[in-house]
């Protein structure tokens, strides 16, 4: 299995831009996470999703920030408009379902909001 | 309001000794505990594990410890390797729930 894939591995983008982050996770796996790693705050839970449906989005920053997940296989993550501060990286995981603790990373999205 | 603290940003140890891990937690209710080594442009990888139910669980140089009345787990490292210097998460987790981190430490193994 190829594992958790992410796209694209980098993001440059200006201000007030769209930006859309996206995901497949691996096969087989119900259960898909959103994290944001910051220096302050570590890695960050944004939204997460099981059997495609969100179950917690109490960690979404703001309204800017919105994410789906039209079917098994893959998610998206969309800041718009983009600022400054959502500068991060922004992890994608996944799990075989609820109750399995081991989260399967995918290599994450380094973004950058000039 | 984080509920998985790490104080230490980062630690550096020698090659050979013992490197120390710290992790703080303020909710009782976690029953499950991680932690996750990650390296510079990769995702975080499962390191080790302990059930609230334990208070020690090893693995080969790695041994993770739980105290919890003190709210408080460790991951001891013996001995260090350059090869383990990487950014270490330690996560928690209520059953069916979701997994908290902590802000990581950077460990630093000098050769």
């Amino acid at each position: 299995d190829a594992g958790v894939i992410q796209s694209p591995r980098h993001e440059v983008t200006e201000m007030g831009q769209e930006v859309t982050l996206r995901c497949k996770p691996i096969s087989g796996h119900n259960s898909l996470f959103w994290y944001r790693q910051t220096m302050m705050r570590g890695l960050e839970l944004l939204i997460y999703f099981n059997n495609n449906v969100p179950i917690d989005d109490s960690g979404m920053p703001e309204d800017r920030f919105s994410a789906k997940m039209p079917n098994a296989s893959f998610s998206t993550l969309k800041i718009q408009p983009s600022e400054p501060r959502d500068s991060a990286v922004y992890f994608c995981a996944s799990i075989p379902g609820p109750g399995t603790e081991k989260l399967f990373f995918g290599s994450g999205t380094q973004l950058s909001v000039l | 309001d984080q509920q998985v603290k790490q104080n230490s940003p980062s630690l550096s140890v020698q090659e050979g000794r013992i490197s120390i891990l710290n992790c703080d937690y303020t909710n009782s209710m976690f029953d499950y505990f991680l932690w996750y080594k990650k390296y510079p442009a990769e995702g975080p990888t499962f390191l080790i594990s302990i059930s609230s139910i334990k208070d020690k669980n090893e693995d080969g140089r790695f041994t993770v410890f739980l105290n919890k009345s003190a709210k408080h787990l460790s991951l001891h490292i013996v001995p260090s390797q350059p090869g383990d210097s990487a950014v270490y998460f330690c996560a928690a987790i209520l059953w069916g729930g979701k997994l908290i981190f902590g802000q990581g430490t950077e460990l630093s193994v000098k050769p």
